[in-house]
């Protein structure tokens, strides 16, 4: 069974802070990595995609990837009160077969 | 430019009975996938289709089955509907069937069988 793992959260985070978000998965052999927003009662976005070892920074946000670990995260920096929302982390596990998260809840207080 | 549409954004339907969701994917793009998201929970794949041809199927009883058009749009078709079919069913596209293609998401369809 090829899993991906998200604390549920919530994390609770002040305004102006830095979010870290994580999320590990069991298949070695995934390429590719993606996090989606999805505010309640709406469809998940795409904010963030990796395909190699690293960082990858796209405005406030920032995905790391960790393949030997099999560890997936995103920083999200000067964190808003729109900011609040459910992060999937979600991997590919062959012809975009996507394998998600069960989400992580984010609460930006002001 | 037009995201991916789902048609209809709500439906309710009695045990038994049979749904058809329809998609429309961003203009360009060949694939469109299928997932199911029940509350609480990610979405779980169902389908995948490029250039027509299935590519990937899910974890779901033969009940669950979909197609292509030539102009890229797809249709999921669920018989026999149980209650736990209720959930929102979402339509993804990307341009290619490739590992570094994205998908984007439509609005969903929340289906709610009673």
């Amino acid at each position: 069974q090829k899993e991906v793992e998200q604390n549920s959260g919530p994390l609770s985070v002040p305004e102006g802070a830095i979010a870290s978000l994580n999320c590990t998965y069991s298949d070695r052999g995934s390429q590719s990595f993606f996090w989606y927003r999805q505010y309640s009662g709406k469809s998940p976005e795409l904010i963030m995609s990796i395909y190699s070892n690293g960082d990858k920074e796209d405005g406030r946000f920032t995905a790391q990837l960790n393949k030997a670990s099999q560890y997936v995260s995103l920083l999200i920096r000067d964190s808003q009160p729109s900011d609040s929302a459910t992060y999937l982390c979600a991997v590919d596990t062959g012809f975009q077969k996507l394998v998600f998260g069960t989400g992580t809840r984010l609460l930006v207080s002001p | 430019d037009a995201g991916v549409t789902q048609s209809p954004t709500h439906l309710i339907k009695t045990r038994g009975q049979q749904v058809t969701l329809r998609c429309s994917p961003i203009s360009g793009h060949k694939s469109v996938s299928w997932y199911q998201q029940v509350l609480g929970q990610g979405p779980q794949f169902i389908f995948q289709y490029y250039e027509k041809e299935e590519r990937g199927r899910g974890n779901f009883p033969d009940r669950f089955s979909a197609r292509q058009f030539p102009n890229y749009s797809s249709e999921l078709n669920v018989n026999a509907l149980l209650l736990g079919d209720s959930a929102l069913y979402l339509c993804a596209s990307s341009s290619e069937s490739s590992y570094n293609s994205p998908l984007h998401f439509g609005n969903g369809t929340r289906l709610t069988v009673t």
